[in-house]
């Protein structure tokens, strides 16, 4: 099946520094979402893009839909303990029966 | 409150037991889903209900068999439990065709021992 791409499988950061995480696809996407899992919860949405070239942010969040429509990065700014967790991309196309299709996710640490 | 709930929270079972888990969104929306997650916390899509119709089966064992009484609930009975079914069941709810993305419940652990 139709596979993300995120790498690598894990970051490792200090409090206050900002990280960037990319996606990439294979083929191409109509829709782009990032979402964050903590643990023991659900993936929760943090940002939706919807056309090519968009950028758009969240707070300390910002993500971008590629040119191409085939791959979206999410910068996280001034990052902080809370952070944590893992971030996961997907990607969705138009179609009666569209499915959202998910990377691998990133696991990303906040040193204090 | 809760928008979309899964019930139980924990499943600890044995193998070779029958056993079901519920979902229920309060939210409107019409089409329901149920993801899986392993251990390196890979989400794959099993079962994809919309409006009680099922929209998508991907191949997954016949054992697990999926139920939708109404555009509120979906279910998911799994038989004859494996080893290898053990992980994180989430289920998730969307409205078709809006591209918002999915919202998903805080999901079922399975523990087949």
């Amino acid at each position: 099946g139709q596979q993300l791409n995120q790498s690598p499988q894990s970051m490792f950061i200090q409090e206050g520094e900002d990280v960037s995480m990319n996606c990439t696809s294979s083929s191409i996407f109509n829709t782009w979402l990032w979402y964050k899992q903590d643990p023991g919860e659900g993936p929760v949405l943090l940002i939706a893009l919807y056309k090519a070239g968009e950028l758009t942010s969240n707070g300390r969040l910002t993500a971008q839909f590629g040119i191409t429509r085939k791959d979206s990065f999410l910068n996280i700014s001034a990052s902080i303990p809370s952070d944590v967790g893992i971030y996961f991309c997907a990607g969705q196309r138009f179609g009666a029966n569209s499915k959202l299709t998910f990377g691998k996710g990133i696991t990303l640490s906040v040193r204090p | 409150d809760t928008a979309v709930s899964q019930t139980p929270k924990y499943l600890v079972t044995q193998m070779g037991n029958d056993k079901s888990i519920k979902c229920e969104q309060n939210l409107g929306h019409d089409t329901m889903y149920w993801y899986k997650q392993d251990s390196k916390k890979f989400l794959k899509i099993m079962f994809s209900y919309n409006n009680k119709e099922l929209i998508i089966n991907e191949t997954v064992p016949n054992r697990f068999s999926p139920k939708s009484p109404d555009k509120a609930h979906l279910n998911l009975h799994i038989n004859s439990l494996e080893l290898g079914d053990s992980a994180v069941y989430f289920c998730a709810s969307s409205s078709k065709g809006q591209g918002f993305g999915y919202t998903f419940g805080s999901g079922t652990r399975l523990t087949v021992v």
